[in-house]
């Protein structure tokens, strides 16, 4: 069984606060990492697609970094804004066209 | 439109009913999928279709599940004799295909079962 998993669950910071987010996933057979940025009633929109080992993807106040012999990736965000509240995902392509999704991180960001 | 549009966004059924739901992909998209995210749940693989191969129907849950897309583009997930545990927000999917590529989400259908 392939698990992507995400970590924390669930993060409170205040604006201004900078913060980052963990997704593990297995090594082998590594394609491409995906992440998604999911807010409340809207549809998933993606962030970044990464996939070679060390890619550093930016994006205004969010970056992303990428291990993949280790099957780790860590998303960044700096001087986080309440508009920022969402769900991160982050999702694994492993040599197939499909996407195996994390159960994500639910950012709060309070004013 | 530009973007994928799912139909109805909203649909309050009884146990033991069928549903159809509906997927409008981005033109030209060659790759479409099917998710579906329970409460408290992540996304969950449903089904993936791709140009004219046959589909990836590896993750629907049972047979009362059913897809098609026609002539390449509209897709129809199609849940039959439909259960308390089906309620879940389906969300549809597009991209050019190929797991490197960007997948767009439409708004999602909300299924209530009664």
């Amino acid at each position: 069984i392939l698990n992507v998993e995400q970590s924390p669950q669930s993060l409170h910071v205040q604006e201004g606060d900078s913060t980052n987010f963990t997704c593990s996933f297995p090594s082998s057979n590594f394609y491409a990492l995906h992440w998604y940025r999911w807010e409340t009633a809207k549809s998933p929109e993606a962030l970044f697609v990464m996939t070679l080992n060390g890619d550093e993807k930016k994006k205004g106040r969010i970056s992303a970094t990428l291990n993949t012999k280790e099957g780790y990736s860590y998303l960044y965000i700096k001087g986080s804004q309440p508009e920022d509240s969402a769900t991160y995902l982050c999702a694994l392509a492993q040599g197939t066209d499909k996407l195996i999704f994390g159960t994500g991180t639910r950012l709060q960001v309070f004013p | 439109g530009a973007g994928v549009s799912q139909s109805p966004s909203n649909k309050v059924t009884e146990k033991g009913k069928d549903v159809e739901l509906r997927c409008d992909p981005i033109s030209g998209h060659t790759a479409l999928y099917w998710y579906r995210q329970s409460l408290g749940q992540g996304l969950e693989f449903l089904i993936y279709f791709q140009g004219n191969s046959a589909p990836d129907k590896s993750g629907l849950p049972s047979d009362r599940f059913s897809a098609e897309r026609t002539g390449g583009s509209v897709s129809t997930l199609t849940i039959q004799r439909t259960q308390q545990e089906d309620s879940a927000v389906y969300l549809c999917a597009s991209s050019q295909g190929r797991g490197k590529n960007i997948q767009y989400f439409g708004a999602g259908t909300r299924l209530s079962v009664l």
